[in-house]
Order: structure tokens, then C-alpha cells, then sequence
């Protein structure tokens, strides 16, 4: 069963530095998505992305972070400078088609950024 | 504004025990999804199952069940004969279907222990 990935699994950086985190979507898929979860909190929407642009994002999703889609493959989150409150499980999600009956958002299993 | 309340943060049950998660969703949209999901301890969500608002028709599925009532805006999941393997936070989650890329609201979880 195809399946959303995302990589690293585990990434720990210092205050300050820049991180990219990476996620794979079903390869006929065409809407994407990142969530972020802080420890033992509940699951927030940051941003969702379509026809390489943007199509909303939240109040969380501040200057400082910002998403590309650099291949065919490849959807990234990227964290300019990473501060202590940014540690949390980010996940990536992935959804095939514009017709709602058949809507579902795959979720990949996450990455645990921790910064120091 | 859309909004997801899991009033019960933890529950504890003995194995073999049905234990009923609740959840109460507002929305002014008419038409929307209602989803479940399950994070295990390894932190993926998993998902169970997705409700199209008009779809009011419960659903059994092995030892799962779903109840959900537009009336009380409630979208309860049961589980029967509980396994120790059921152990997760359990997550209830709405979306819009004006777009195809809305995004999921998640509530805050309930954690559910199972003890053998």
C-alpha cells in the first residue's frame, strides 16, 4: 500500500540553526500538507500547499518557516532559525484529488525535531 | 469557527472492558468530515475511520463502532472487548469540504490505557 514518508526520523539541532525536514507524498497526490504536534499536545495545521503554491496557512506558520517542493518527489519544511519552542513531532500529509467524496489526508509518521 | 472537545483527557480500563471515547464537534459548515485516529506510543497516527456529515448511519468495524449524531454534534467511538493493544491517545478530527485542501482540525486527545 503506497504510503507518505519522511525523513529523518529523529533530528536534533541547536537554537539558531536552520533545519529541513523531509516527506515524500503518494506519488498521485496533489495536495500537501504539514502538521505539527508538541509533546503530549494535540495535532496543529500549519500549512497546506497546492500547484506549488501556498493555499493556507496558520498563525503559527510565521516567517520563519517556509515549504517548497523542489521535485517531483520531494514536499520539505524548512525552519530558518530553529527556536526551543519549535521541538515537536512534525508530520507531513499527502491527499489525491479535489473530488470530496474521495478526500482522506495520508499522514506520514512523522519527525521528531528536538532543539537544544 | 471549526472546534473538536475530547472532554475525557485519560481513561483507564481492565482488558476485555468496552469503553466508549466521546467527542463533540462545532462547525457552521453543512457539509464536513468527521475522522478518528489513533497515535500509538511509537507516535504515527493511524487512521480509523472518516464520516461525511451526511452520512449518519453508524458504523461497526471488527471491534470498533462509531455513533454519530448531528442532533448533539457528537461523533462517539466505542470499543468492545478491549485489548492492551488498544493503548493510544485517540484522536477525533473534523474538516471542511469547501476545498479540497481544508484542514483537519484535531481535538486534544484522549489517552486510553488498557490494563491486562
Amino acid at each position: 500500500e503506497p504510503e507518505v514518508t519522511q525523513t529523518p526520523s529523529h533530528q536534533v539541532t541547536q537554537m539558531g540553526q536552520e533545519v529541513i525536514l523531509r516527506c515524500v507524498p503518494i506519488s498521485n497526490h496533489l495536495y500537501f500538507y504539514w502538521y505539527r504536534q508538541i509533546l503530549g499536545q494535540k495535532v496543529e495545521f500549519l500549512v497546506s500547499f497546492y500547484n506549488n503554491e501556498i493555499s493556507e496557512k496558520s498563525e503559527i506558520f510565521d516567517d520563519q518557516f517556509s515549504v517548497e517542493r523542489p521535485d517531483g518527489s520531494n514536499f520539505t519544511l524548512k525552519i530558518r532559525s530553529t527556536k526551543l519552542e519549535d521541538s515537536a513531532m512534525y508530520f507531513c500529509a499527502s491527499s489525491e484529488s479535489g473530488l470530496a467524496d474521495s478526500y482522506e489526508q495520508y499522514f506520514g509518521p512523522g519527525t521528531r525535531l528536538t532543539v537544544t | 469557527a471549526q472546534k473538536v472537545t475530547q472532554a475525557q483527557t485519560e481513561i483507564s480500563v481492565v482488558e476485555k472492558e468496552d469503553v466508549t471515547l466521546d467527542c463533540v464537534y462545532e462547525t457552521r459548515d453543512t457539509t464536513y468530515y468527521l475522522f478518528w485516529y489513533k497515535q500509538p506510543p511509537s507516535g504515527e497516527l493511524v487512521f480509523l475511520i472518516r464520516r461525511n456529515s451526511f452520512d449518519e448511519q453508524n458504523e461497526i468495524s471488527g471491534r470498533y463502532s462509531w455513533n454519530f449524531q448531528k442532533s448533539t454534534s457528537s461523533f462517539n467511538f466505542t470499543i468492545t472487548a478491549s485489548q492492551v493493544v488498544d493503548s493510544a491517545v485517540y484522536f477525533c478530527a473534523l474538516s471542511g469540504v469547501k476545498t479540497s485542501y481544508d484542514k483537519v482540525i484535531f481535538g486534544p486527545g484522549t489517552s486510553l490505557s488498557v490494563i491486562p
